[in-house]
């Protein structure tokens, strides 16, 4: 079985410049997470999604991230207008409907972003 | 204001040596403790998870210690071996939502 993919694997712009950034899910997965890292810190929470439906983006920095999640399948990450303090790997994960236990969330690889 | 302390930064083992990483944490709410290591190149993925009803969990080389009171938790790989080498990050979540709160991670380098 396929694990979670994202597209792309890396990507270099400037500042002022926007990036989509896409994430496939594991089949079935009605959860689905975004984080990020920047270098040497935590990987901090974004968002999560449960289907098509935004349960929790308290973790949005501001107004230049927008993020869907079309059909309750593959989300996207757009950053528009991208700043230099974007930079950082973002990872996406998904896990199983929740059953009132925690749910293991299997992580993508991650997409570098640089801004310069 | 992080929520989850995690030490040391980077950490090098000998070959079958015992590796220790430390966690702590301040949100008191929080009620699962996994524990995910990553490789070079690939996402997280879930190592070992413990709740703070238990002081410990074992699996194979690897243990949870977990002191509620004390509000820590660690990682104890036994035997450590050079495939153990990855960046390894402690998180917590609480009951009220699904967000991973991570630590900052370690750096775990086996050398024969």
């Amino acid at each position: 079985e396929a694990g979670v993919t994202q597209f792309p694997s890396h990507s270099v712009i400037e500042k002022g410049q926007t990036v989509t950034l896409r994430c496939d899910p594991i089949s079935g997965h009605d959860n689905l997470y975004w984080y990020r890292r920047v270098m040497g810190k935590e990987i901090k929470f974004l968002l999560h999604f449960v289907k098509e439906s935004k349960q929790d983006e308290s973790g949005m920095p501001n107004n230049r991230f927008l993020a869907e999640r079309t059909g309750g399948t593959y989300s996207t990450l757009k950053v528009q207008p991208a700043e230099l303090e974007d930079s950082g790997v973002y990872f996406c994960a998904s896990s199983q409907a929740a059953s009132g236990v925690p749910n293991e969330q299997f992580f993508g690889p991650g997409t570098r972003l640089t801004v310069l | 204001q992080q929520q989850v302390k995690q030490s040391p930064q980077s950490l090098i083992v000998q070959k079958g040596g015992i590796s220790i990483i430390n966690c702590a944490y301040e949100n008191t709410a929080f009620d699962y403790f996994p524990w995910y290591q990553q490789f070079p190149g690939k996402g997280p993925a879930l190592l070992i998870a413990i709740r703070p009803d238990v002081s410990e969990k074992k699996e194979g080389r690897f243990t949870i210690s977990f002191n509620k009171s004390a509000k820590q938790f660690s990682l104890h790989i036994m035997d450590s071996q050079p495939g153990d080498s990855a960046t390894y990050f402690c998180a917590a979540t609480s009951p009220f939502s699904d967000k991973l709160t991570f630590g900052t991670g370690t750096r775990l380098t086996i050398i024969p």
